[in-house]
């Protein structure tokens, strides 16, 4: 099946620890991105890239990192600098930047 | 900020056309009008886009209006599947002077569909 792939589903931490989120697509798309959403809320853009070995901020980026060393691949490691860590986290991808954005089915992450 | 304002929810009985309304009183010419929906629990669906003309596909139809500050999806037989909360979104055509990829999510309306 062609589709985005987030693992793991759910994923419990304790303070202060780092934690990847794993997203992967077979749509050989150039576009990924990486959004929280909070309970009731809408979605906020983390983190995008357009291309291979390539990213920008979004509204939200502090206590994120991402990498793109594979067209397929952007993982999301949420650090211990960030504060309020347990959300619903989508990671999205599209053709190109002007292309329909679709999204995975999401990895709830609790921090305790 | 989200650019669009939508009713916070709406009821719809099973089979019978979903209407969702949505304002978008400051959209520019250069701007699609794109919907999404989010059943609990799951990542957002794309159900469709449009920019002045009417769109459907086989989810949906889009209808926007010729002053392009209004647009309503219609869902045509609604079933209880198709309960979620449905996002109005305006999206720039070109991402060259935005960040790429930035759809501004609002609270959405929440379609509840009843038997």
């Amino acid at each position: 099946d062609g589709g985005i792939t987030q693992s793991p589903k759910y994923l419990f931490r304790k303070e202060g620890q780092n934690v990847t989120l794993s997203c992967e697509q077979n749509l050989n798309h150039d576009a990924m991105y990486w959004y929280r959403q909070d309970p009731g809320q809408g979605l906020r853009l983390i983190y995008y890239s357009q291309i291979v070995n390539d990213f920008q901020k979004g509204d939200i980026a502090e206590g994120y990192s991402v990498s793109r060393e594979k067209k397929e691949s952007f993982p999301l490691t949420v650090t211990s600098a960030q504060k309020n860590p347990t959300a619903f986290y989508l990671c999205a991808s599209s053709l190109n930047r002007e292309n329909t954005i679709y999204f995975g089915e999401g990895s709830w992450l609790t921090v305790v | 900020d989200a650019k669009t304002t939508q009713p916070t929810s709406m009821d719809c009985a099973e089979g019978r056309a979903a209407n969702l309304p949505c304002n978008h009183s400051t959209i520019s010419g250069n701007e699609y009008v794109y919907w999404y929906r989010q059943i609990h629990s799951q990542g957002p669906q794309y159900i469709i886009h449009g920019l002045k003309n009417n769109e459907t596909n086989e989810m949906a139809s889009l209808i926007i209006t010729e002053d392009r500050k209004s647009s309503t999806l219609i869902l045509p037989h609604a079933t209880l599947r198709d309960t979620a909360v449905y996002y109005c979104i305006v999206r720039p055509r070109s991402m060259i002077y935005n960040q790429g990829g930035k759809l501004i999510f609002g609270q959405g309306t929440e379609l509840s569909v009843k038997p």
